[in-house]
């Protein structure tokens, strides 16, 4: 079956704007998460989705960035006027109840 | 706060050389304990996980990895690197997950680059 996708692969803004990525989880996988991947800093958590519950939102850096997942599935992560500190690998992953994370290719946001 | 430590920052090794990755947590209560690897140009992969009972744990590639529970170290092994296991390399924990459907975020450690020369 298909694993994770992102969309885009590679965006490219100016400081100011908004972005949206989109993740599209594995079917049936009851969990999604978004981190980040920047460089010297490692992987950061920034949001996680459980089932219909309330997002755990606890590793988001400001109020600029939000995400929501519609119907359990896909998931949009916005950030808001965008600056340069937002330039990072997104990572989207998803997982059932083995708690075993499957990753997706990630997003390359750039901000110029 | 919750940490995860890789203590290498770049490791270089031959081929056929042993490899060790330490790999140290700070959370006093259980954990899931997870290697992943990124090889150039390719998503994160699972390499092998640790939830309970044998410390020693076997994955992919003949990679091995032993929790310690007294050194808060899950560190990962393998005998004979080969040039194909150059990539970077992840140690992650999921604190505090429910039994029998563990949920939650990762928290990473920020990662070892190996190179390995043919």
């Amino acid at each position: 079956g298909a694993g994770v996708s992102q969309s885009p692969s590679n965006k490219v803004t100016e400081k100011g704007k908004d972005v949206e990525l989109r993740c599209d989880p594995i079917s049936g996988h009851t969990a999604l998460y978004w981190y980040r991947q920047s460089l010297g800093q490692g992987l950061e958590f920034l949001i996680y989705f459980q089932g219909n519950s309330a997002p755990d939102k606890s590793g988001l850096p400001s109020d600029r960035f939000s995400a929501e997942r519609t119907g359990g599935s896909v998931s949009t992560l916005t950030i808001q006027r965008t600056q340069q500190e937002d330039s990072a690998v997104y990572l989207c992953a998803s997982s059932a109840w083995s708690n075993e994370q499957f990753f997706g290719p990630g997003t390359r946001l750039t901000v110029l | 706060a919750q940490s995860v430590s890789q203590h290498n920052h770049h490791v270089i090794l031959s081929e056929a050389a042993s490899l060790e990755l330490g790999c140290n947590y700070s959370y006093g209560g259980t954990v899931n304990l997870f290697w992943y690897v990124q090889y150039p140009g390719q998503h994160l992969q699972l390499l092998l996980k640790y939830f309970s009972g044998d410390p020693l744990v076997k994955g992919i590639k003949g990679f091995e990895a032993e929790f310690i529970k007294s050194k808060f170290s899950f560190n990962l092994r393998k005998p004979s690197v080969q040039w194909s296991d150059t990539a970077e390399y992840f140690c992650a924990v999921n604190p505090a997950p429910n039994y029998g459907g563990s949920q939650g975020n990762l928290i990473f450690g920020k990662g070892t680059k190996l190179s390995v020369k043919p």
